[in-house]
């Protein structure tokens, strides 16, 4: 079982619609989870970053945590052409004092204009 | 401006012939990180660093070294380049992970291909 595993997709959403993501983990011992969006041929970029269950909000984003559930999710609201791009959840875990991040395959998410 | 600076972008090399990919932050960050990226298996750690002189194996360091001599470079070898070897290859820094912390800052990546 690997340890952040993800739907590869594609998911399509129509422009103006909420786009949801979602990252099942596998190792309780992560303590921190980062969504990162990677436009094709380009670097990671972090979007976001969560470590306590509930709700996180920045802008047209919100990553939720559900640590007895073990998934973390990221929603895009009004979704934009723009936001098409492949979408890495990443969790973080205390390895021998250090934080070793490990990281899902990805999404990709199309967003039909 | 911060970031991560990788060299080379691209390139293209012969089975056995030695390389470095340079990777330099001006973050003054004390994790470091090299991962691969293929298609279908993502991002894979190769090697980490958490501060000068120390580093560790990530998850395929086979085939690879790195050396962090500097708290800003954090260089990759490859001493005997194979075919399997060919992959888009990203730097990574981040001052910490602690509740979250800053996450990784990603170099532009280096696209390798071995012959």
């Amino acid at each position: 079982q690997k340890e952040v595993e993800q739907n590869s997709g594609p998911l399509s959403v129509p422009e103006g619609a909420i786009a949801s993501l979602n990252c099942t983990y596998s190792d309780r011992g992560s303590q921190s989870f980062f969504w990162y969006r990677q436009y094709s041929g380009k670097s990671p970029e972090l979007i976001m970053f969560i470590y306590s269950n509930g709700d996180k909000e920045d802008g047209r984003f919100t990553a939720q945590l559900n640590k007895a559930s073990q998934y973390v999710y990221l929603l895009i609201r009004d979704s934009q052409p723009s936001d098409s791009a492949t979408y890495l959840c990443a969790g973080a875990k205390n390895s021998g004092g250090y934080q070793k991040v490990t990281f899902g395959t990805g999404t990709k998410l199309q967003v039909i204009p | 401006e911060a970031q991560v600076t990788q060299n080379p972008r691209y390139l293209i090399t012969v089975t056995g012939k030695k390389l470095t990919v340079t990777c330099s932050q001006n973050m003054n960050h004390e994790y470091m990180s090299w991962y691969r990226q293929d298609p279908g298996l993502g991002l894979r750690q190769i090697y980490y660093s958490m501060n000068v002189e120390v580093t560790d194996k990530g998850d395929v360091p086979e085939g690879y070294k790195v050396s962090r001599k500097e708290k800003r470079n954090f260089p990759l070898i490859l001493e005997s380049p194979s075919p399997n070897q060919t992959s888009l290859y990203f730097c990574a820094s981040s001052f910490t992970f602690v509740r979250g912390g800053e996450g990784y800052t990603f170099g532009s990546g280096t696209r390798l291909t071995v012959v």
